[in-house]
């Protein structure tokens, strides 16, 4: 059971805008940054969006992040087939004192 | 180019030990905190441990006590020393370069893998 919650799936088609929630508490989310990154099989995880809503160069600006309280969430739009991936929400835990990540989103494009 | 490298992945049996090498290049190394992040078959990430200096270490709670997270900015190196194994512990373990400590990993490696099994 992760600390930070998110849908298992989610889908859409080709040109379509898809969110992917994360879900947490006051002692990681509320209290600081969320980062979120792709992972593809066999690959090394890449960082999409730091600081809750910045991009680093290189990434689309087919991806965006918010933060409100205690949750998070990743925009995708103009769904691609590339964009099939695995995502995952992260932050530090003020009280666990260390890194927490959500249990993953597998994203399909159908 | 930054560059992170891993190595030492082997299979082991359960309550033996193991010692991950990070070996990091492309950087100003001793400016850096390094995380080891892991990930079993089937799961999603996991956090394992986080270094900057000999007093800035930090273990998630499922390895605290059993791994020890190390460097030497001499050698441009970050060591994960794996004790008492586990199964649960089998996993690709990558390194992965903190920004602002404060689990903004912009580098990583390609990951090693660790087989717990008898």
């Amino acid at each position: 059971q992760s600390v930070l919650t998110q849908p298992p799936s989610a889908s859409g088609t080709p040109g379509q805008r898809v969110t992917i929630s994360c879900s947490g508490s006051n002692s990681n989310i509320g209290s600081n940054t969320v980062n979120w990154y792709q992972h593809l099989p066999g690959t090394a995880p890449k960082v999409l969006i730091y600081n809750n809503n910045e991009r680093p160069s290189g990434a689309p600006d087919r991806f965006s992040g918010s933060k409100s309280g205690t949750s998070a969430s990743l925009a995708i739009s103009g769904l691609q087939s590339d964009d099939e991936a695995d995502y995952y929400c992260a932050a530090w835990d003020d009280s666990l004192k260390g890194v927490v990540f959500g249990g993953g989103t597998k994203l399909t494009v159908l | 180019e930054v560059q992170l490298v891993e190595s030492g992945g082997d299979l082991v049996q359960p309550g033996g030990s193991l010692r991950l090498s990070c070996a990091a290049s492309g950087f100003t190394f001793r400016n850096y905190a390094i995380n080891w992040v892991r990930q079993a078959p089937g799961k999603g990430l996991e956090w394992v441990a986080y270094i900057f200096s000999a007093s800035s270490i930090y273990y998630a709670a499922s390895v605290k006590g059993r791994f020890t997270i190390s460097r030497d900015n001499a050698k441009n190196s970050v060591y994960l020393q794996m004790n008492r194994l586990r199964d649960e512990d089998t996993a690709v373990y990558y390194c992965a370069r903190d920004l602002n400590s404060n689990s903004l990993f912009d580098y990583w490696g390609q990951g090693t893998l660790v087989t717990v099994s008898s």
